[in-house]
């Protein structure tokens, strides 16, 4: 099973930031890493997949880098409905599919 | 656009079986993707479960395997989960989800499940 570490658990950041989250796989994953939004009483929303492609409709402040084990997503400058837990996917190998534990982006 | 709907019963008793169903709209599920099922415990991160293609291959968490089966209703566009000989630890947030290779781009709003006697 591949193990998906997500750093830090809480990320402390004010509006208008940058904030980049980090997600590392315990093997390589190739470019098979997703990324979700996800905030207090709702479904996740994908928002970035194949390490960097972002999915419908989400805005371009929204960047995914990365390949192999090591991978981050970047907010270029946070607004008040970025505020949520974010979590990283991999799909390179499965079953299982396999999230990180999650990042918590808060206003500082 | 695609829209899914999870239904089941809110609390389950312990060494009962649950039974989740997930309703697919505004698309076919016979025409395509797979079909899956990830689970939330109260504070916690996600966890996939399971996931089915139309045509019936099925994968499964291994973690899970020997208490979960999945099936397909084509005719009523649904697909159920069962988890057999539950415990407190199965208590969470249980959504369906659609994927064509493994992200999962639509979902459903979730049910919550309380395993207690």
């Amino acid at each position: 099973e591949i193990v998906m570490t997500q750093s830090p658990a809480t990320l402390s950041v004010s509006p208008g930031e940058r904030a980049t989250l980090s997600c590392r796989a315990s093997q390589s994953v190739s470019s098979n890493l997703a990324w979700y939004q996800q905030k207090p009483g709702q479904a996740p929303r994908l928002l970035i997949y194949g390490a960097y492609t972002r999915a419908t409709g989400i805005p371009d402040r929204f960047s995914g880098s990365g390949s192999g084990t090591e991978f981050a997503l970047t907010i270029s400058s946070l607004q008040s409905e970025d505020f949520a837990v974010y979590y990283c996917q991999q799909y390179n190998n499965w079953p299982p599919l396999t999230f990180g534990g999650g990042t918590k982006v808060e206003i500082k | 656009q695609v829209q899914l709907r999870e239904s089941g019963p809110g609390l389950v008793k312990p060494s009962e079986t649950l039974s989740l169903t997930c309703t697919v709209s505004g698309y076919s599920i016979s025409n395509g993707y797979y079909w899956g099922w990830i689970r939330q415990p109260p504070g916690k991160g996600l966890e996939w479960i399971v996931s089915i293609y139309h045509g019936g291959s099925t994968f499964y968490n291994p973690s899970l395997k020997s208490r979960l089966s999945i099936s397909v209703d084509t005719s009523k566009n649904q697909f159920t989960l069962i988890l057999s000989s539950v415990t407190a630890a199965d208590t969470a947030v249980y959504f369906c989800a659609k994927t064509l290779t493994g992200p999962f781009d639509v979902w459903g709003q979730g049910t919550i499940v309380t395993v207690s006697s």
